[in-house]
């Protein structure tokens, strides 16, 4: 099975600031790696699919990087309603989920 | 817009099976490109993808569960079908339906909690 190490599990950030999430591999994935957005009480919400691509309708703030093992969620000037939990999730071998990230403002 | 809502029991009892059903609504389970699953989250905990479908029935399921899962689909009613046996109280959680195109989720059910206890 393929494992995702997603860090931190938790961060607090003013508004304005830029916010980076990591997201490891066990193994090579590609670039078979998507993010979601999960506010409480709500299903996820796909925001990045494919390490890099930007789901439509979602604000231009958000980004994604990488490849192989190692990949990067960041949102470049945090605001309110960006308060969530994150999580990435690989698609390479099965489906897993990284243990996610939960934003707070601080 | 293509909407997905699971039903079924709240409270299911140890040892017993969960049952739930997903009703997709705006859009045909009999599409060729999709593929419709179940996702779960304990409360306050992480995702866990439980298994998916095609509608000619072709199934995946996450190894650590396939032993206890079921997952069907009747097209005729535009529905999938959840069944987990021998539940524990580690099986609580939140139950999604989604559908899955390619390796993204795209779309969700709003959930519904299942509680194991007796």
């Amino acid at each position: 099975d393929i494992q995702m190490t997603q860090s931190p599990s938790s961060l607090s950030a003013s508004v304005g600031d830029r916010v980076t999430i990591t997201c490891q591999a066990s193994q090579d994935i590609s670039n078979y790696l998507n993010w979601y957005q999960q506010k409480p009480g709500k299903a996820p919400k796909l925001l990045i699919y494919d390490a890099s691509n930007l789901e439509t309708g979602v604000p231009s703030r958000f980004s994604g990087s990488g490849s192989g093992t190692d990949f990067t969620f960041t949102i470049s000037s945090l605001q309110p309603e960006d308060i969530a939990t994150y999580y990435c999730q690989q698609y390479d071998n099965s489906l897993t989920f990284g243990g996610g990230t939960k934003v707070e403002i601080k | 817009q293509l909407q997905l809502q699971e039903s079924g029991p709240g409270l299911v009892k140890p040892s017993e099976t969960l049952s739930l059903t997903c009703t997709v609504s705006g859009g045909s389970i009999s599409s060729s490109s999709y593929y419709w699953g179940w996702i779960r989250q304990p409360p306050g905990k992480g995702l866990e993808w439980i298994g998916s479908i095609y509608y000619s029935g072709s199934t995946y399921y996450n190894p650590s569960l396939k032993s206890r899962v079921t997952i069907s689909v009747d097209t005729s009613k535009n529905q999938f079908s959840l069944k987990l046996s021998s539940v524990t109280a580690a099986d609580t959680a939140v139950y999604y339906c989604a559908r899955r195109s390619s390796g993204l989720v795209d779309y969700w059910g709003q959930g519904t909690l299942v509680t194991v206890s007796s």
